[in-house]
């Protein structure tokens, strides 16, 4: 069975930084590209980034480019998520996410809520 | 890619049989998924690639269309279905979603 588990949420000011990380088990971590997808209080879902298996392929939402940035460690099945100058706007559950080949996401972490507010 | 997705929101009873569009601004194949969604809940994916059913979900659930209007279609609603329905562009990046169908007991 599939399993994500995403953590390092929190409350952090403008500006500041967050890391999210994501625990996987139960598939072969590496053979899967990985995503994040967000959603804001009451609001609908945005996607935000997606990684390759490998790691050398990476994807961004224009929302986030140039702030966040993914990255994955396959020794460890442990998806991140670094969060850099972080806005109010970006204040939202963010869920970890399986990726097939074609973009689908087919497993869901139960999310991680984050929190940007002075 | 911009999706929309009607109507916003939809009224319905046990048993009726309830349809949710989905429009692409551009082209996209057969790159569309449906999920769907309960309050205080992670999304689950119904129908990936327009049509094909994800493992495990009623086949009172149906997908089709393709290039830019695709459409959901829940044949006999059962009391586990009212949720919120989304459609997700899947052709290109950015990755976008429709902006939700919530289904409500009439």
């Amino acid at each position: 069975e599939v399993q994500l588990w995403e953590s390092g949420g929190g409350l952090v000011q403008p500006g500041g930084s967050l890391r999210l990380s994501c625990a996987a088990s139960g598939f072969t971590f590496s053979s899967y590209a990985m995503g994040w997808v967000r959603q804001a209080p009451g609001k609908g879902l945005e996607w935000v980034s997606s990684i390759t298996g490998g790691g050398g392929g990476t994807y961004y939402a224009d929302s986030v480019k140039g702030r966040f940035t993914i990255s994955r460690d396959n020794s460890k099945n442990t998806l991140y998520l670094q969060m850099n100058s972080l806005r109010a706007e970006d204040t939202a559950v963010y869920f970890c996410v399986t990726t097939g080949s074609e973009n689908y996401f087919a497993s869901w972490g139960q999310g991680t809520l984050v929190t940007v507010s002075s | 890619i911009q999706m929309t997705q009607s109507p916003s929101s939809v009224s319905a009873s046990v048993g009726d049989r309830v349809t949710i569009t989905c429009r692409a601004s551009q082209g996209i194949g057969i790159w569309l998924a449906w999920y769907q969604q309960k309050p205080g809940k992670a999304p689950k994916l119904l129908i990936y690639s327009e049509s094909s059913l994800q493992v495990g979900v009623p086949s009172r659930f149906s997908g089709s269309g393709s290039g830019t209007d695709f459409t959901l279609t829940i044949s006999s609603l059962q009391p586990e279905d009212f949720a919120t329905y989304f459609c997700q562009q899947a052709g290109s990046f950015p990755i976008t979603f429709g902006q939700g169908t919530r289904l409500e007991i009439k």
